[in-house]
């Protein structure tokens, strides 16, 4: 059974900070991984998709990375801003599978 | 970009009554589309997978009779939550892909719905 987990759960820093997000899985057969953002009481918002051939996707300020035979992706975040706070979840789309499997979050707060 | 909407945003009703939410794909296709549910400061869970023209696959655990899921469209899938309790009280969001070669096409998903039941 896959699980994804997500460290740290909750993370605070100050505004023009560099920052790294971690998410795991246990089950390295996958067809992607994608990152989302969440607001509170919103929907997700699809930020990048990796593809399980590839190492990394990158979108503006944010990079992410795959490596999928160990079962961790990082989120970069560049020079973060008080409108990056949110939580951020990762999910992976498990071979054979329609469905995501999402790990817990993390919750970020960018203090001006 | 594909966008899917959700409706309504929220909703507060009595216990016993049923609910109806539902979820459209507005600028595609989707063959098959994802109910979620998301506790207070938890992740999401699957529900029940969404598939037009045929039943729902329910995921272990998640009532079937209590989620009622109907796909009667390409475009257009609906959750009905039936005699509803508090505990049913929760985020529920919707999520599609883009149908077609590209197979790993993002998901996307809806603002959910918040149901508080009273």
């Amino acid at each position: 059974k896959q699980e994804v987990t997500q460290i740290p759960a909750a993370l605070s820093v100050p505004e023009g900070e560099n920052l790294v997000l971690n998410c795991s899985f246990t089950d390295s057969a996958i067809y992607n991984l994608q990152w989302f953002r969440q607001d509170p009481g919103k929907g997700l918002t699809s930020l990048l998709l990796i593809q399980s051939s590839q190492r990394e996707q990158t979108s503006g300020r944010l990079n992410a990375s795959l490596d999928k035979s160990s079962g961790r992706s990082t989120l970069y975040i560049a020079a973060s801003q008080p409108g990056d706070s949110a939580t951020y979840l990762c999910a992976v789309r498990v071979q054979g599978a329609q469905k995501l499997v999402f790990g817990q979050g993390t919750r970020l707060t960018i203090n001006p | 970009g594909a966008v899917v909407s959700q409706h309504p945003s929220w909703v507060i009703c009595k216990s016993g009554t049923s609910v109806k939410i539902e979820c459209r794909s507005l600028d595609f296709q989707a063959t098959t589309m994802f109910w979620y549910r998301q506790f207070p400061k938890q992740s999401l869970m699957l529900m029940a997978t969404s598939n037009e023209g045929s039943k729902a696959t329910y995921e272990q655990g998640v009532e079937k009779d209590k989620f009622l899921i109907n796909h009667a469209s390409l475009t257009l899938s609906t959750l009905t939550v039936t005699s509803a309790h508090p505990e049913d009280s929760s985020f529920y969001i919707c999520s599609a892909r883009i149908e077609g070669p590209k197979r790993n096409s993002p998901l996307h998903f809806g603002n959910g719905t918040r149901l508080t039941v009273t």
